[in-house]
Parts: structure tokens; C-alpha cells; sequence
């Protein structure tokens, strides 16, 4: 079947620095990649997402990369905040939602 | 106004017994999904319907049966619950067709004693 394998499983960063999280797909036909995160206790909200048309898009601190023909697609974060310590779900099923296992991001103030 | 709302927030139950969680979404969305999240935060897709049709139905056991009145709610009902069945129900909605980005309920954490 379809899989989605998402690396790192953790992840910890000293405030400031960048946080790259990497997700690699197996459905050709996927042609949709959006990254969710989700804080403590909270449900998952989209905070970007790129279609196969296109490499990269950027919004302020926040980036996505995409590499079809190694299928895998990344998440930028620059100058991290604590904020941004939650667990961040990438999507790469294609015509079925498969999210990754899920990443857990640790910003240290 | 909350996008989409599940209710109820929580549910502690009993073994054995049969219980309904509720998703009701005011966007006008077509796609309307269930996910559930276990202990270890995987997240797996359960149902999806678009315009009331069941369009994904993944390897869940035949006690979880969604049911679509209407393209604003997508209900779950769970016969003879068990304890493996412990875990936050998310309800999700969006735009018709699977490629487009989904808003989710504030989840529905099931416990089974």
C-alpha cells in the first residue's frame, strides 16, 4: 500500500535556530503536500502547504520543498520560537489522506 | 463561529456499550472525514464522504458506521466499544476533492473503562 515515512521523530532546537523536517512518499499520483501542526491538547491546523507544480513556497519563517522525482517534500522553519513547539504532521497520500508519523518539535528558550 | 464542532469533547464509557459522536461543519465544505489519533499521536484516516457519499472506508471494524444526513454532518456510531477503541476522534472537513486543505473539529477523546 501507500506509505508516508516522516524523519525526525524528535526534534530539539535552541530558540533562533532552523528546524528542518523531511517527508518522503510513495504515490506517484500525489500531486498535494500540506504540513500540519498541532500544539498540546489542540487539533491539527494547516500552516502551508505547495502543490506539485511548483519547488518551493514561503510564508515569512515558514517554508516547504518539494522534490518529485525522489518524492520527498521538507519543512523549513527559521528563527524558531517556543511557540513553535508542538508536533508537526506531514500529508503525502495523494488521493487518500496518509499523514506521517508525526514530528515533535522542541524549541528551547 | 467554530468552523467545525464536534461534540462531546469527552467520553468516558463503559465496555460493551454503543455511543455517537457528533460533527456539524459551517463551510460549506463537500468533504467531511474521521480520523483517529491514538496514544503515540498517529494520526489514520477512518471515513471520508463527499456530498453525503462514502468515498473512503479504511480497514476499521464494522462496529464504527459513519453516517452523512446531510454535507454539513458526518456522525460516528461505535457498537460494543472496546478498550483498544481509547483514543481522540478528530471530525475534519474541505473543499470537494481529496487535494485541498482540511480543517479539523477540536477532536473527541474517548476513554473506555
Amino acid at each position: 500500500g501507500e506509505n508516508v515515512e516522516q524523519h525526525p521523530s524528535t526534534l530539539s532546537v535552541q530558540e533562533g535556530d532552523s528546524a528542518v523536517i523531511k517527508c518522503t512518499y510513495s504515490d506517484s499520483a500525489s500531486n498535494y503536500f500540506p504540513w500540519y501542526k498541532q500544539e498540546l491538547g489542540k487539533r491539527p491546523q494547516l500552516i502551508i502547504d505547495i502543490r506539485s507544480n511548483v519547488g518551493e513556497k514561503k510564508d515569512q519563517r515558514i517554508a516547504v520543498t518539494l522534490n518529485k522525482t525522489a518524492k520527498h517534500f521538507s519543512l523549513h522553519i527559521t528563527e524558531t520560537q517556543p511557540e513553535d513547539s508542538a508536533v508537526y504532521f506531514c500529508d503525502g497520500g495523494g488521493f487518500k489522506t496518509i499523514f506521517g508519523a508525526g514530528t515533535r518539535l522542541f524549541v528551547k528558550a | 463561529d467554530t468552523a467545525v464542532s464536534q461534540t462531546p469533547k469527552y467520553l468516558v464509557t463503559q465496555m460493551g456499550n454503543d455511543k455517537s459522536i457528533k460533527c456539524e461543519q459551517n463551510l460549506g465544505h463537500d468533504t467531511m472525514y474521521w480520523y483517529k489519533q491514538d496514544s503515540k499521536k498517529f494520526l489514520k484516516i477512518m471515513f471520508s464522504y463527499n456530498n453525503k457519499e462514502l468515498i473512503i472506508n479504511e480497514t476499521v471494524p464494522n462496529r464504527f458506521s459513519p453516517k452523512s444526513p446531510d454535507k454539513a454532518h458526518l456522525n460516528l456510531h461505535i457498537n460494543s466499544l472496546e478498550l483498544g477503541d481509547s483514543a481522540v476522534y478528530f471530525c475534519a472537513s474541505s473543499q470537494e476533492g481529496m487535494n485541498q486543505p482540511q480543517h479539523f473539529g477540536d477532536g473527541t477523546r474517548l476513554s473506555i473503562l
